[in-house]
């Protein structure tokens, strides 16, 4: 079993959208939990960052962590073509365990 | 020059080549990091340095070499590599110990090994 899961996608969706990405990881002593954005032929950018449970807002992005679980959410609000990227989640401490991210398209 | 950067941005290099790549960051931090990225792969943690010194030997094998001179540049050796080593190599540092890991990536030295 892969220590973080997420589907590549790609996933496509209509400008404005509601956008939900999703990881699912394996060990419960991950206590932090990121999302990076990764535009192509660039390095990946922070974009959240959460200590443990509940959720995290910034702008058109909330981050969500549910432990009991094991799941990691990044949603975004009124998407934007620009938004169009790979989206990394990433678990642990200074040993970080990434998924193989989702490719996200919004079309204008 | 800010954030974290990467030299060279492209490397094409032979099987019998030795070649470097250079990473230096300009926030200050205390902790850097080479990862590999693969097409359809997650990032794959390489080595981790704290304070100039290795930390981390993620079973890298040993035509990687890396070398940290000091805190803000970080280097990657590479001699005898596979043509499965052609990948997107970044480098990343933080500032670690902090109670809060925040790593920050620069853009990647895309390398082909032919």
């Amino acid at each position: 079993q892969k220590e973080v899961e997420q589907d590549p996608g790609p996933l496509s969706v209509p400008e404005g959208a509601i956008v939900s990405l999703n990881c699912t990881y394996s060990n419960s002593a991950f206590q932090y939990f990121m999302w990076y954005r990764q535009y192509s032929r660039k390095g990946p950018e922070l974009l959240m960052y959460t200590y443990s449970s509940g959720n995290k807002e910034d702008g058109r992005f909330t981050a969500q962590v549910d432990k009991s679980s094991k799941y990691i959410s990044l949603f975004i609000r009124d998407s934007q073509p620009s938004d169009s990227a790979t989206y990394l989640c990433a678990t642990g401490f200074q040993k970080l365990v990434f998924g193989t991210g989702t490719r996200l398209l919004v079309s204008p | 020059e800010t954030g974290v950067t990467q030299t060279p941005r492209h490397l094409v290099m032979g099987m019998t080549n030795k070649k470097s790549l250079k990473c230096e960051q300009h926030l200050g931090h205390n902790a850097m990091y080479w990862y590999k990225q693969s097409a359809k792969k997650p990032l794959e943690l390489m080595f981790v340095y704290n304070f100039k010194e290795q930390t981390e030997n993620n079973s890298v094998p040993s035509r990687f070499s890396p070398e940290c001179p000091n805190s803000s540049h970080l280097f990657l050796h590479l001699h005898t590599l596979q043509p499965e080593d052609s990948a997107l190599y970044l480098c990343a540092s933080s500032q670690a110990l902090a109670g809060e890991e925040t790593q920050y990536f620069g853009p990647g030295t895309r390398l082909l090994v032919l």
